[in-house]
């Protein structure tokens, strides 16, 4: 059984450009959650999805940022316009049910030129 | 809100002693409390999970405790080895918060041969 998968592992942008960060749970969960860890900080939560809807998006920035869990397919989390404060670790985790273990994948290292 | 502190920030030992990470938090409301490991530039592995009925888990030279009314766990590390410096870092799930992790800043861990 594959872990949590997530590509690409690492992405450098210029500022203004697009990043799309995609994660594939591992089989069976329906569950995922996406965290960022900017340098020397602990990680934060920003968004739960479970397939095709947002639970909770209180910890997403206003603007720029979105995210979603379709059918099928992999979770994506999209920044639009993308600053150098964007730099950071972005993982995300995925789970069968909400009190369980969340397992998390290796992240993608974002880099804002 | 949930604010998770983890002491000490850092940590130095010879190989072969015995240490404890200490985690606390502010709000007794928790699902859950997990203890993970990050290695430089990677993902986090789940090391333990104490669900919030239970007072402690071990595996293998690792043994976490879990006090909700006080708000406090901690994370004992028997005959460390070189092999165990990470960072360690300490996570709740909240209750009626989407079940998301809040996360301490983590302890860095060194040991050295």
């Amino acid at each position: 059984n594959a872990g949590v998968m997530q590509n690409p592992r690492h992405l450098v942008r210029r500022r203004g450009q697009e990043a799309r960060l995609r994660c594939s749970p591992m089989k069976g969960h329906s569950h995922v959650y996406w965290y960022r860890q900017l340098p020397e900080e602990g990680l934060k939560f920003m968004v739960y999805l479970q397939k095709e809807n947002i639970i909770d998006e209180s910890g997403m920035p206003k603007e720029r940022f979105s995210a979603e869990f379709p059918k099928e397919g992999p979770s994506i989390l999209r920044i639009q316009q993308v600053v150098r404060g964007d730099s950071a670790a972005y993982f995300c985790a995925s789970l069968n049910h909400p009190t369980d273990t969340q397992y998390f994948g290796p992240g993608t290292r974002l880099t804002v030129l | 809100k949930q604010e998770v502190t983890q002491i000490p920030a850092a940590l130095s030992v010879p190989e072969g002693e015995n240490l404890v990470l200490n985690c606390s938090f502010t709000d007794s409301a928790i699902y859950n409390l997990q203890w993970f490991r990050q290695d430089p530039g990677k993902g986090l592995t789940s090391l333990l999970l104490i669900q919030s009925s239970q007072r402690e888990q071990t595996s293998g030279r690792l043994n976490a405790s879990l006090d909700k009314s006080s708000g406090r766990s901690t994370l004992y590390i028997a005959a460390s080895q070189p092999g165990d410096s990470a960072t360690y870092l300490c996570a709740v799930a909240q209750v009626g918060g989407s079940e998301k992790l809040v996360f301490g800043k983590g302890t860095k861990l060194t040991v050295n041969p």
